[in-house]
């Protein structure tokens, strides 16, 4: 079936980076984007940025531009997400997310999400 | 930057029917989409193109726009139609950016 399996609970200290995986499995990977949205505890959905899977091309949210980078590796059909210059801020739960494709249209949804990452960012 | 505002919380009893609204200035220009989410579980996509259901998703699910609001309406809810519902758009601006409503929590009393 259709899935997105991300990697386990991280723990990280204010100013370290954290890197989370998204593997995906049931489709053509190369065919969807891939984006990133976290929660925090509490709180509502939060947009990180995209990235294409077919040509690995960006958007990021505007708020944190220059600490995410968003990679896709295509041999093993697996996304990663890594943000930078950690901060308590930060501690919440990272989602991956397919876009929603139907009848050859392609939309600004998402579809497919995988489980879930918690990222504690704690001294 | 752009923002969606949802109502914090809607009540309703079982059987009856719930509206949730979701305002927001690019929604005349921007197709709403609308997503469930229940406790320690990920979103799920409810509604796209502001009306349409994506296959699995009951027919008590419906949408309509109207100028900048628009609205996800539960007909005949159910005790498992409680949870958090998200609207969700994109920035109007030529950013290509995604943005979520601040939710509402759906409480079936």
């Amino acid at each position: 079936q259709v899935q997105l399996v991300q990697s386990g609970a991280e723990v990280k200290k204010p100013g370290a980076s954290v890197k989370v995986s998204c593997k995906a499995s049931g489709y053509t990977f190369t065919s969807y984007g891939i984006s990133w949205v976290r929660q925090a505890p509490g709180q509502g959905l939060e947009w990180m940025g995209w990235i294409s899977a077919y040509n690995g091309n960006t958007n990021y949210a505007q708020k944190l531009q220059g600490r995410v980078t968003m990679t896709t590796d295509t041999s093993t059909s697996t996304a990663y997400m890594e943000l930078r210059s950690l901060r308590s801020d930060d501690t919440a739960v990272y989602y991956c997310a397919r876009g929603y494709c139907t009848n050859g249209v392609c939309y600004p949804a998402f579809d497919i999400w995988g489980q879930g990452t918690m990222v504690t960012v704690s001294s | 930057s752009y923002e969606l505002t949802q109502p914090p919380s809607v009540s309703v009893s079982p059987g009856q029917t719930a509206r949730i609204t979701c305002s927001g200035d690019a929604l005349p220009k921007q197709y709403a989409y609308w997503y469930q989410q229940k406790p320690g579980q990920a979103p799920v996509l409810v509604i796209y193109k502001d009306s349409e259901r994506p296959s699995g998703i009951p027919e008590r699910f419906s949408g309509s726009s109207s100028g900048t609001t628009v609205t996800l309406t539960i007909s005949g809810v159910q005790a498992e139609d409680e949870a958090d519902y998200y609207c969700q758009s994109a920035d109007s601006s030529g950013t290509s950016h995604v943005v979520f409503g601040g939710g509402t929590k759906l409480t079936v009393l």
